[in-house]
């Protein structure tokens, strides 16, 4: 089974402050691709970053990062420098090519960035 | 269209009622996805549509649950008898269809069965 796990439902974080959110998966395909998604209270799924399974470098989006572990499946997001506009429901999914290109999504972690 | 649009935006039905959700995808997206999303939990995957076939409607929960989509366009969905689990916030997100390309979401129907 493809599954996707977020052990941290909610967390908080100052404003300025560096956050960690993070996601393992299950799959026992070789190649996929690894997604964070951003939901704001607006419901609007907004992508924030990608990673292809097969690049050992870390996706990097201006304040967002990966943690990419592919031998320990894990696929943490690194928020930097935080915002109060960051406040939102985070989700890890990944598709994988073996399939029907379905993206399989965690449960979410509640972000709520503090003044 | 600009982006992903969903209708209506809310809709309260009285439960054993059928409801129809719409979705209009991003022009020349080819893959079609429904997903459901309960209070608190994550996204659950209903079905999936490349072109006007769904090559994965393994999610669907029950026969009450069907979708079509037309002219790889316009995509329904459709809950027949509805029951109050059925209350969630359905969302629907197109693509290129290519593994790696970013999934557009629309806003969403809240849909409450009373």
């Amino acid at each position: 089974a493809q599954t996707v796990t977020q052990s941290q439902p909610e967390m908080s974080v100052q404003e300025a402050e560096t956050v960690t959110l993070s996601c393992t998966y299950d799959t026992s395909e070789s190649n996929y691709y690894l997604f964070w998604y951003k939901q704001p209270p607006s419901r609007q799924m907004i992508l924030v970053i990608r990673q292809e399974a097969y690049k050992q470098q870390n996706a990097t989006e201006n304040r967002f990062s990966v943690n990419f572990q592919k031998a320990a499946k894990s696929f943490s997001l690194k928020i930097s420098d935080s915002q109060l506009g960051d406040t939102a429901m985070y989700f890890c999914a990944f598709v994988t090519q073996g399939g029907s290109e379905k993206l399989v999504f965690g449960k979410g972690t509640k972000l709520t960035v503090n003044p | 269209g600009a982006g992903v649009s969903q209708s209506p935006s809310n809709k309260v039905t009285e439960k054993g009622k059928d409801v129809e959700l719409r979705c209009d995808p991003i022009s020349g997206h080819t893959a079609l996805y429904w997903y459901r999303q309960s209070l608190g939990q994550g996204l659950e995957f209903l079905i999936y549509f490349q072109g006007n076939s769904a090559p994965d409607k393994s999610g669907l929960p029950s026969d009450r649950f069907s979708a079509e989509r037309t002219g790889g366009s316009v995509s329904t969905l459709t809950i027949q008898r509805t029951q109050q689990e059925d209350s969630a916030v359905y969302l629907c997100a197109s693509s290129l269809g290519r593994m790696n390309t970013e999934a557009f979401f629309g806003q969403g129907t809240r849909l409450t069965v009373v």
